[in-house]
This record gives C-alpha cells, structure tokens and sequence, in this order.
C-alpha cells in the first residue's frame, strides 16, 4: 500500500524558500505525486503534480528524483499567507480503482 | 471559490436526529466524493460516485447514507449518530475517477453530535 511520510511540522520566515520534502519508498511505477494545501475550516487546494524530474507552475516548484522514492515540494519567497498544511500523497490501486492516499500532512508556520 | 459548495457550513444534532448534507458542483465533473476529516487524523474517503453510480464505500457504518441524484450533486444523510462521528465533513469532485484526476474540495460541514 501506497504511503507517504512527512514532517509533522515547519517555521520559516517571509520572503524565504521553503522546502517540504516528503518520502513514498514503496511508489508504484505508475503513481503521480501530488500535493494540496489546506488552509484552517476550508478544503484542500491542489497545488502542483509530478511524475518524474521537475515541475513548475505559478505558486511552487515540485522535484522528484530518479528513484522516485522521495519529493520535495518547494514554496518560493512565502509569505504569511502561505501558513496552511500541506499534504503529499500518491496514489494507489485498490479494487480497480485510483485512490489518493491521504497522509498527516505537514503544518507550515510562516513567521514576520 | 472552487465551484464546490456545501451547506450546512456547520451543523449541530442530536444522537437521534436525522439530519442531512449537501454538495453541489458547478464545474461539470463527473466524480463526486465524501470525506471525513477528524482532527489530527488524515482525511478518511468515505464514498465515491462516478457517472452517478456508486463506485466505493469504505466500510462506512450504515448510520451514514449517501446519495447522488445526478452529477452535479451529492448528499450525505445522517441518522443515530455517534459524538464520536463530530468531523469536518468535506465534499469534492474532479472530471473523472482517474488516475491523477485533481480534485475540487468544497468549504465542509462541520459536525458537531451531542
């Protein structure tokens, strides 16, 4: 079964790069990575998708190895509002069907 | 704003009370889905629809009943609740059940069972 593992917790400050890296040893060859943001009494955003190497879109930078077997999710120059918890999941076949499956996620704290 | 809405946003019921929630999706997805969020537990899939057809139930109690009439909604009724079922309870969608399909979240409802 899928699993992903990721820091419980991270302080930075604004205007800093920040980077949440998250592990998935047992990916499956076919899986995606991705990754939401949940801010406090809403539902998760998605935030970026990769499957292998490095991805880029508007809000962050997602850098997957060769082995796959890790992910670091990179936040450029954050700002207070970047404050949320961010989770890494992968994916999973189970009965025939796609599932996301959904870690602890990762409390990111961005301080003044 | 996702294109996801979910009312009530907070909902408070008895151990008796039959009680309902909804979701509505105005994004033209085809996937509708029920999650259970407890604090400082990961998010629990609860059901999926596809195409309006039940596709999963992950050993939810029967205590919670789901029904979507078509595409762009999905309800969730409830009765004999347990306090321990109190949750933010979380609607979403995406265009199909796929592979890597993202998926749209709506806002919650937050549960409180007495």
């Amino acid at each position: 079964l899928a699993k992903t593992t990721q820091p419980i917790s991270m302080d930075s400050y604004e205007g800093q790069e920040v980077n949440i890296t998250c592990s998935h040893n047992n990916i499956a060859t076919n899986d995606y990575i991705t990754w939401y943001q949940q801010f406090p009494s809403q539902g998760p955003r998605f935030i970026i998708q990769g499957y292998k190497t490095k991805v880029t879109n508007e809000v962050a930078s997602l850098f997957i190895p060769a082995d796959r077997k890790s992910s670091t999710l990179s936040l450029p120059r954050v700002s207070l509002s970047d404050t949320a918890v961010y989770y890494c999941l992968v994916g999973d076949i189970m009965d025939s069907n796609y599932q996301l499956i959904w870690g602890a996620g990762t409390k990111l704290i961005i301080k003044p | 704003e996702t294109g996801v809405t979910q009312t009530p946003r907070h909902l408070v019921m008895g151990m008796t009370n039959k009680k309902s929630l909804k979701c509505e999706q105005h994004l033209g997805h085809n996937a509708m889905y029920w999650y259970k969020q407890s604090a400082k537990k990961p998010l629990e899939l609860m059901f999926v629809y596809n195409f309006k057809e039940q596709t999963e139930n992950n050993s939810v109690p029967s205590r919670f009943s789901p029904e979507c009439p078509n595409s762009s909604h999905l309800f969730l009724h409830l009765h004999t609740l347990q306090p321990e079922d109190s949750a933010l309870y979380l609607c979403a969608s995406s265009p199909r059940r796929d592979r890597g399909d993202e998926q749209y979240f709506g806002p919650g409802t937050r549960l409180t069972v007495t």
